[in-house]
């Protein structure tokens, strides 16, 4: 069965600070990998994803991510955390089949509060 | 751009009742899917559709069930709701791509 992991339930950074979050994954064959975010009182927002290419996804609001297969890790990062990036993160795994085997399974998600 | 409407953001239900929780997309995506959030315990899926009267169960369906009658229409009922549903859900479409997008969710309180 599929599984992701976030390790850390809570980060805080100071506004300017680089960030980076933890994703661990359990996966039987090629991860599609995801992170979302969830500002307070909203649905969920896309910031990237990965199927397949380059490690290295950019994605959207100054985020990328790492895919790494020998560490079935998929980290998400920021150089310069903004107030506004004050959410929580979801890591999610998956696969494309637009049959009964579709679906994403989310982490726990990590709660980011920056300080100014 | 996507948009996947909840009908309602906040419900307070009493022990016992039938509860629809209805969601509605507007971009002709053929999955369709639902899940609550509880702190602690992220996104779990309860149920997805792939097309329309096609239904799956996800990992957490006990207690739920689902309708989908129309491509942009997917319920989820609470056919005698409890105490221990009280959460947040959240209804989601997807691409042929991969790309979920989500309702802001309805906030229910069972009581």
């Amino acid at each position: 069965a599929q599984s992701v992991t976030q390790p850390d339930i809570h980060i805080t950074v100071s506004e300017g600070a680089s960030l980076e979050l933890r994703c661990n994954y359990s996966y039987g064959a090629t991860p599609y990998l995801f992170w979302y975010v969830q500002s307070p009182g909203q649905g969920l927002q896309l910031l990237l994803k990965y199927f397949s290419g380059d490690t290295l996804v950019q994605g959207i609001k100054g985020f990328e991510a790492e895919f790494k297969r020998s560490q079935s890790s998929f980290n998400l990062r920021k150089p310069s955390v903004h107030w506004s990036d004050a959410a929580e993160y979801f890591c999610a795994v998956g696969d494309l089949n637009t049959g009964t085997a579709s679906k994403l399974t989310f982490g726990t998600g990590t709660r980011l509060q920056v300080t100014l | 751009d996507v948009k996947v409407t909840q009908s309602s953001r906040y419900l307070v239900k009493r022990t016992g009742e039938k509860v629809f929780l209805e969601c509605v997309q507007d971009m002709d995506h053929e999955n369709m899917f639902w899940y609550r959030q509880d702190p602690g315990l992220g996104l779990r899926l309860i149920y997805f559709s792939y097309d329309v009267k096609m239904k799956e169960k996800g990992d957490i369906p006990e207690g739920y069930s689902v309708s989908r009658e129309k491509k942009e229409r997917f319920s989820l009922i609470l056919e005698s709701a409890s105490t221990n549903q009280t959460s947040m859900y959240l209804c989601a479409s997807r691409t042929s791509g991969g790309k979920l997008f989500f309702g802001s969710g309805t906030q229910l309180s069972v009581l």
